[in-house]
């Protein structure tokens, strides 16, 4: 079974830009995660999907943050503009009860 | 304000021996807890998880205890290998949210 998958691996984006982050769950998994990972700093969460419909947002940092996940099967987390804070390694997880197991994050780097 | 608390220090170990790795936590009440375990340039890596009506729960060469009047868990690597070292993650959950510590380096010597 394959397990949760993110896109890219690495960014590297000049502050400004758009940069938008891709997590396919585990199939059959209805939560979808997304945490972030600051330099030097513990893993946060963002927010919590189950299937299409958001059901905790409350770690988003700013509106500059939209994420996504039409159709209740990847997700999607637009930085929309970046800046420099929000450098660090974004993680996704899936679960279909308790245990939430992790992707390998995406390296966001703004310049 | 919430804090989980893992040492910050790096745990160097012998070969063999036991690996004990506590997380206190203070203003949380957890309905269960995880340890991840996290390579360099990879994601967490779900370990086991403990329920808070639960005092104790083993996986092959681990253990972890969890104590919600001291507030504390702790997690034991027994006979240890060179391939268990890792930084070991404590992750609080509430309504789903898992809150995480910072993390715990164990290096284990040949």
């Amino acid at each position: 079974e394959a397990g949760v998958t993110q896109f890219p691996s690495h960014s590297v984006i000049e502050k400004g830009q758009t940069v938008t982050l891709r997590c396919d769950p585990i199939s059959g998994h209805d939560n979808l995660y997304w945490y972030r990972r600051v330099m030097g700093k513990e893993i946060k969460f963002l927010l919590h999907f189950v299937k299409e419909s958001k059901q905790d947002e409350s770690g988003m940092p700013n509106n500059r943050f939209l994420a996504e996940r039409t159709g209740g099967t990847y997700s999607t987390l637009k930085v929309q503009p970046a800046e420099l804070e929000d450098s660090g390694v974004y993680f996704c997880a899936s679960s279909h009860s308790d245990t939430q197991y992790f992707g390998p994050g995406t390296r966001l780097t703004v310049l | 304000s919430q804090k989980i608390e893992q040492n910050s220090e790096a745990l160097n170990i012998q070969e063999g021996k036991t690996a004990t790795l506590t997380c206190n936590y203070t203003n949380y009440s957890p309905a269960y807890l995880q340890w991840y375990r996290q390579d360099p340039g990879r994601g967490p890596v779900f370990l086991l998880l403990i329920r808070e009506n639960e005092k104790e729960k083993r996986k092959e060469r681990l253990k972890v205890t969890f104590d919600t009047t001291l507030k504390q868990s702790l997690f034991h690597i027994t006979a240890s290998q060179p391939a268990d070292s890792a930084t070991y993650l404590c992750a609080l959950a509430r309504n789903n949210r898992l809150a995480f510590g910072k993390g715990n380096q164990v290096v284990v010597i040949p």
